[in-house]
C-alpha cells in the first residue's frame, strides 16, 4: 500500500496570501494524484487530477505540480472560501489511498 | 447533471452487517464511462477508500477491509451497494459514494460525491 503523507497538518495563512500544501507518496505514483477540498459537513470536492489539471469549475488561483513522490498544491491568493481541509489521493496503484489532510486556517 | 444519494440505516449493532445503497440519477451505472466507489470518514478524521466497482461488475477492495466488504450493482434500479460485515465501533463513519464521471483511461479519482450518510455502530 502506498502511504500518502501531507504536510503541514495545519497551515495558518492570511487572506490574500499564498498557501503551499505538500503531499508525498511512499513510492512513485507518476502523475496519478488528485487533490480534494472539504469543508465542514460537506463531501470532498475534486480540485485537481493528474497532479496539475484543474477540475471543472475550479478557479485559476489553484494550481498543482509535482510527479513521482512529491506534489504541491498552491493557492495563489487565498479567499475566505478557501479555508478548509485539503486531501491528496493517489490512484496509481490499488488500493487507492488518501493523505491524512492539511487544515488551512485563517491567520 | 448526475447526482448520487446514499441511503441506509444510521445505526447498526456491533457484529452485524452494515448495508448502504447509492442511488444514481442522471447517468447509468451500466456505462463504461463511470467509475464508482465508496469512501468513508470517521468523525473528525480523514478519508478512507473502501472499494470500487466498474460497469462490468469487477470490484476492487481495500485490503484492510477486504474480507468484510462486498460491493455490488443493481442495474435495474441504477444503484450500487455496500455491505460491511462484522462491524465494530471503529466502523462508525460518514460513508460517501462517489464517481468519476468522465472515465476513459481507468484512472480512479472521483469528481462527484454524494452528501454522505453517518452510520453509527452501537448497541
Amino acid at each position: 500500500e502506498i502511504v500518502m503523507t501531507q504536510s503541514p497538518a495545519t497551515l495558518s495563512v492570511s487572506p490574500g496570501e499564498r498557501a503551499t500544501l505538500s503531499c508525498r507518496a511512499s513510492q512513485s505514483v507518476s502523475s496519478n494524484l488528485a487533490w480534494y477540498q472539504q469543508k465542514p459537513g460537506q463531501a470532498p470536492r475534486l480540485l485537481m487530477y493528474g497532479a496539475s489539471t484543474r477540475a471543472t469549475g475550479i478557479p485559476a488561483r489553484f494550481s498543482g505540480s509535482g510527479s513521482g513522490p512529491e506534489f504541491t498544491l498552491t493557492i495563489s491568493s487565498l479567499q475566505s472560501e478557501d479555508f478548509a481541509v485539503y486531501y491528496c489521493q493517489q490512484y496509481n496503484n490499488w488500493p487507492i489511498t488518501f493523505g491524512q489532510g492539511t487544515r488551512l486556517e485563517i491567520k | 447533471q448526475m447526482q448520487l444519494q446514499e441511503s441506509g440505516p444510521g445505526l447498526v449493532k456491533p457484529s452485524e452487517t452494515l448495508s448502504l445503497t447509492c442511488t444514481v440519477s442522471g447517468g447509468s451505472i451500466s456505462s463504461s464511462t463511470y467509475y464508482w466507489g465508496w469512501i468513508r470518514q470517521p468523525p473528525g478524521k480523514g478519508l478512507e477508500w473502501i472499494g470500487s466497482i466498474y460497469y462490468n461488475g469487477n470490484t476492487y477492495y481495500n485490503p484492510s477491509l477486504n474480507s468484510r466488504v462486498t460491493i455490488s450493482a443493481d442495474t435495474s434500479k441504477n444503484q450500487f451497494s455496500l455491505k460491511l460485515s462484522s462491524v465494530t465501533a471503529a466502523d462508525t463513519a460518514v460513508y460517501f459514494c462517489a464517481v468519476r464521471s468522465d472515465g476513459y483511461n481507468f484512472l480512479w479519482y472521483f469528481d462527484l460525491w454524494g452528501r454522505g450518510t453517518l452510520v453509527t455502530v452501537s448497541s
